[in-house]
């Protein structure tokens, strides 16, 4: 059982290039997720989805696109990378809270560094 | 301003004895509180989770404390052991069905000493 797979594990950007960070979930979550993780500012949401093509904003979005064509895949893209997205990403997912299901399952992630 | 807060950026322990990580926050409206634990290269995994109903939850060596009226949660490891080295995110939220209403702390680095 794979859970929430992140693809690629590492990347180096150069200024202004673009990429796109895979997640692929096996759980049949409905919900998913797109964080970054900086020093000493926890886990922030850039983007959520609450099913297969819809896509919603959080906390730190801009910069970032997502998309979720598949229920089980949601993509995290940078058009023009910066310096200031340089982070740890974590993708995951979740079933709607229902009773005590509270749990998220997170990916690996993937360390971008923007140079 | 963070609604979440671990002022703590980490500790250290001796193996055996107990560790306690705290968790202040400032919204009134936080009615559920979750603990993950992260190991390094790994994603974080959930912990424990407590709701405002209760002021104590317990799974094995782990304990979570809540006091309302101070706004601060504490998770207690007891004994603790080296592979509990981790940094571990304190989480609340109010009404939710997702995790866009989860706020996180910063999380706290917990160093266990054989």
């Amino acid at each position: 059982n794979a859970g929430v797979t992140q693809t690629p594990k590492f990347r180096v950007l150069k200024t202004g290039q673009s990429m796109t960070l895979l997640c692929a979930q096996d759980m049949n979550h409905e919900y998913m997720y797109w964080y970054r993780q900086d020093p000493g500012m926890g886990l922030r949401l850039i983007h959520y989805s609450v099913g297969e093509g819809t896509t919603a904003k959080g906390e730190v979005p801009d910069g970032y696109n997502v998309s979720r064509l598949k229920k089980q895949n949601f993509l995290l893209g940078l058009e023009s990378a910066a310096p200031s997205q340089t982070s740890v990403y974590f993708c995951a997912s979740s079933y709607p809270r229902q009773g005590a299901n509270t749990e998220a399952f997170f990916g690996q992630g993937t360390r971008l560094t923007v140079v | 301003d963070q609604q979440v807060k671990q002022n703590s950026p980490s500790l250290s322990v001796q193996e055996g004895r107990i560790s306690i990580l705290n968790c202040d926050y400032t919204n009134s409206m936080f009615d559920y509180f979750l603990w993950y634990k992260k190991y390094p290269a790994e994603g974080p995994t959930f912990l424990i989770s407590i709701s405002s109903i209760k002021d104590k939850n317990e799974d094995g060596r782990f304990t979570v404390f809540l006091n309302k009226s101070a706004k601060h949660l504490s998770l207690h490891i007891v004994p603790s052991q080296p592979g509990d080295s981790a940094v571990y995110f304190c989480a609340a939220s109010g009404a939710w069905t997702s995790y866009d209403k989860v706020i996180f702390g910063p999380g706290t680095s917990l160093s266990v000493i054989p």
